[in-house]
């Protein structure tokens, strides 16, 4: 079955610790998607990426880096500069043409999330 | 910049009764609208999307939402709800030729028996 997987489901992390969180899809997207969500805040994306080797800030980025040197892989890594990194996080995939700006018209299909706390 | 309201937090609707969750956005061109639905701990699902044409948008487990120009709004409907249905929706935005979504901030429904 064709999907996206995020890896693992809950994530326990110590103050001042990094920490990475896994999204693979064999949906042959060209473009991957990284959201943060709070209780009562919706989804906010921090990074996406349109193509292997180029991403994007979205309008959370800050304490974040990502890395795409693969299509089917999209890692997430939560740096100690992130001031308040629980919560939980979820990947998205759409189709995209690889080097032109993905069109609207792609719907982005999500994975199941990771639920990261800070002890 | 565009924004999306969900104006009710929460919904407590009886089974079997008819729903209707509220959604505006401001934009100022039309832009391409969506609806997802999330179960406890779990991602979101496509339930439909609006980009151009019927006004009126049918989507899968039964939703259908209007989208209406003057009043910047698109509500998800619909006519008998089940209590498979209880989870939170949310409504999304994006105009046209970007690639990015803005979420409302959602809407738990809760499925009275």
């Amino acid at each position: 079955d064709g999907g996206i997987t995020q890896s693992p489901k809950y994530l326990f992390r110590k103050e001042g610790q990094n920490v990475t969180l896994s999204c693979e899809q064999n949906l042959n997207h060209d473009a991957m998607y990284w959201y943060r969500q709070d209780p009562g805040q919706g989804l906010r994306l921090i990074y996406y990426s349109q193509i292997v080797n180029d991403f994007q800030k979205g309008d959370i980025a800050e304490g974040y880096s990502v890395s795409r040197e693969k299509k089917e892989s999209f890692p997430l890594t939560v740096t100690s500069a992130q001031k308040n990194p629980t919560a939980f996080y979820l990947c998205a995939s759409s189709i995209s043409i690889a080097g032109v700006p993905p069109r609207n018209t792609d719907t982005q299909y999500f994975g199941p999330g990771t639920r990261l706390t800070v002890l | 910049a565009q924004s999306v309201t969900q104006p009710d937090i929460h919904i407590t609707v009886s089974e079997g009764a008819s729903l209707e969750l509220r959604c505006n956005y401001s934009y100022g061109a039309t832009p391409y609208l969506f609806w997802y639905v999330q179960s406890p701990g779990q991602g979101l699902q496509l339930l439909l999307k609006y980009f151009s044409g019927d006004t009126l948008v049918q989507g899968i487990k039964g939703f259908e939402a209007e989208f209406k120009r003057s009043q910047s709004s698109f509500n998800l409907r619909k006519p008998s709800v089940h209590w498979s249905d209880a989870a939170e929706y949310f409504c999304a935005v994006a105009p046209s030729g970007y690639s990015t979504l803005t979420f409302g901030k959602g809407t738990m429904l809760l499925v009275s028996p």
